[in-house]
């Protein structure tokens, strides 16, 4: 079974601080996606990518940037993080080639992010 | 652009009901379609999927029938359980990402 890790199930953080969220998948997956999911608004795209080093904005970038730097590893950064990013961050992988693809994503368990 | 329209919820039923869960899509190409399901506490795992008009996606007594002609993707379960209650998401496939559907909160009690 694909697993697909996010390094924390619970975050609190200051507003301000610099937040990094880690994922990881085990499938050597190509494109890998971060969403925040809010009551009322569903799963909402936040960055994507296809491949190592590659990312492209997705519904909502604003504040967030992300780094690819190994295939498995997907990471998302909030610059300065606002009471407003308080939220469920979902990781997901797939396989595929890149926009063509038309696989199903799987995703992890997801990180409750608390912006204080 | 692309868009999933699913029922609004939540949805409460008895135990041993029959569930319909109504989703539409926008009919940009000819997208895969999925159904999703997240239990509390935890992320989405994928329920169900289909990848062409008539195609019948089923998995623990769920089911849904891709409808080209009405672009629809409904799931329908013939006897729910407790342990269905969880939000399930529709979702379409649109140039190698998911476009999702608000989700439909489902409550099933004994």
């Amino acid at each position: 079974d694909v697993k697909v890790t996010q390094s924390s199930r619970y975050l609190v953080k200051r507003t301000g601080e610099k937040v990094f969220l880690e994922c990881v998948q085990d499938m050597d997956h190509e494109n890998m996606f971060w969403y925040r999911q809010d009551p009322g608004l569903g799963l909402r795209l936040i960055y994507f990518s296809y491949d190592v080093k590659m990312k492209e904005k997705g519904d909502i970038p604003e504040g967030y940037s992300v780094s690819r730097e190994k295939k498995e590893r997907f990471s998302l950064i909030l610059e300065s993080a606002s009471t407003n990013q308080t939220s469920m961050y979902l990781c997901a992988s797939t396989s595929g080639q890149g926009k063509m693809s038309n696989q199903p994503q799987h995703f992890g368990d997801g990180t409750r992010l608390s912006i204080l | 652009g692309d868009s999933v329209t699913q029922m609004e919820g939540p949805v409460t039923l008895s135990e041993e009901a029959f569930l319909t869960i109504n989703c539409t899509y926008t009919a940009t190409g000819y997208p895969s379609l999925f159904w999703y399901v997240q239990y509390p506490g935890e992320g989405l795992q994928l329920l169900l999927k289909a990848t062409k008009a008539d195609d019948k996606g089923s998995n623990k007594g769920f089911e849904a029938t891709y409808r080209k002609e009405t672009t629809s993707f409904h799931l329908e379960k013939g006897s729910v359980q407790v342990s269905d209650s969880a939000v399930y998401f529709c979702a379409r496939g649109s140039q190698g990402n998911l476009i999702f559907g608000k989700g439909t909160k489902l409550s099933v009690k004994p």
